[in-house]
This record gives structure tokens, sequence and C-alpha cells, in this order.
């Protein structure tokens, strides 16, 4: 099992571009997370899908959009780039059900540039 | 505003001492999970305490949550090199939110050969 891939490793992007980012999950998990990390500073929550054909938005949703393409996959957009989002972006999946947040299981990242 | 804070922000020890670091967080939770980041890659998870449970187990590792000052640890014992990472603490809420993830700042930890 891959587990969770993310396309692509990096990116630069001058102001005002646009560009996806991919992320896959093998585990036939229901719910997928798109999270920026800054540096110094833990993981901010910029939407999540608890489940195919669902998607939420989290602590930081401005200038970005996403879509649940299926239950493998969930992308996140940039649809004008900003140096402000000049980040490393991490996907991660999960067990859906109740009983408080599961384990969640990460991509090794995006780390994208912003010029 | 970030749900849970951990203290210290850094931390430097010997190989073969113990790592202790703590997690502070704000609202009531179903669980507190702990998870490891190596340099330059993702997060990955070590352990998860519900909030009905004061300590837990894993290997080498304790970790140890109370409820009532909002507060949980987690003990590394008889520490490796290999052990050299940022560590996180992410709580969720106990509604609306329940199945979301909130992650604190981290404490790097370097353990000296």
């Amino acid at each position: 099992n891959a587990g969770v891939t993310q396309t692509p490793k990096f990116q630069v992007l001058k102001t005002g571009q646009s560009m996806t980012l991919q992320c896959a999950q093998d585990m036939n998990h229901n719910s997928m997370y798109w999270y920026r990390q800054d540096p110094g500073m833990g993981l901010r929550l910029i939407y999540y899908s608890a489940s195919e054909g669902t998607t939420d938005k989290g602590e930081v949703p401005n200038g970005y959009n996403v879509s649940r393409l299926n239950k493998r996959e969930f992308s996140l957009r940039l649809e004008s780039a900003a140096p402000s989002q000049t980040s490393v972006y991490f996907c991660a999946s999960s067990h859906a059900g109740t009983g408080g947040a599961k384990t969640q299981y990460f991509g090794p990242g995006t780390r994208l540039l912003v010029l | 505003s970030q749900q849970g804070e951990e203290d210290p922000q850094a931390l430097s020890i010997q190989e073969g001492e113990n790592a202790t670091m703590n997690c502070s967080y704000k609202t009531s939770i179903n669980n507190l999970q702990w998870y490891r980041q190596n340099s330059g890659r993702g997060l990955v998870h070590l352990i998860l305490i519900r909030s009905n449970e004061r300590e837990k187990h894993s290997g080498r590792l304790r970790v140890t949550l109370d409820t009532s000052k909002k507060s949980s640890s987690l003990l590394i014992t008889a520490s490796r090199a290999a052990d050299t990472a940022s560590y996180f603490c992410a709580t969720d809420g106990l509604s609306g939110s329940a199945r979301q993830l909130t992650f604190g700042s981290g404490t790097q930890l370097t353990v000296l050969p």
C-alpha cells in the first residue's frame, strides 16, 4: 500500500498563477483533509471532506478550493496564488465514525513557493 | 487560534535520557493524539488517548491526560538519536468539529548522541 500520495513534491509559482495539488489514498478512508504548515507552526486545516461528495471549510479556507473527485482523491486548487500561500501543504486521510477524531495518515507534503 | 499548545518549544537532551513534552488545550475533547514529524516529512501518528483515559503506554512512549487541567504530557524514555523530530499534540472537539483535529505548534526535540 502506498498510503497517502501527493503530487507535486515541490512547485514554484508566480503571483496570480493557478495550480492544483493532487492527493490520493489507497486505504479506503472516508475522510480526507488538506492542511498547510508554516515555519515554526503546527498544521492549520484548510478544507476537509468527511465523506465522498461532501466538503467543508476549515480554519483557513480563503484563497483555496477543493474537489473530492471520488473516494480516493481529494484535490486542492489555488486559483490566483499569493505570496502568503507560500507554505508546505499536507494531505491526510482517516476512517470516519463516531467517538471523536480518528487517527490521520499523512502524505509527504507539497512545498509551494509563490514569488 | 490553536487548540493545543506544546511546551517547551524546543528540547535538547543526551541519548539515554528521558524527554517530556507537555500540551495544553482550551476546550473539552473526545480524544487527544500525539504525532511525530521528521524534518521534511509528513506527520506520523504515535498514540491516541481518549478523554476517559488517564494514561496510555506504547513501547517507550507514555502519555498522560488530565482533563480537569486540560493538559497532556508525552514521555519518551531512554531516548535515541533517531527520536530527533518535532512532536505535535492534536485535539478534536466535542461537537460540530468533532472529527477535525486542531494541532499545536509543536516541540522540537533534539537527541544528542
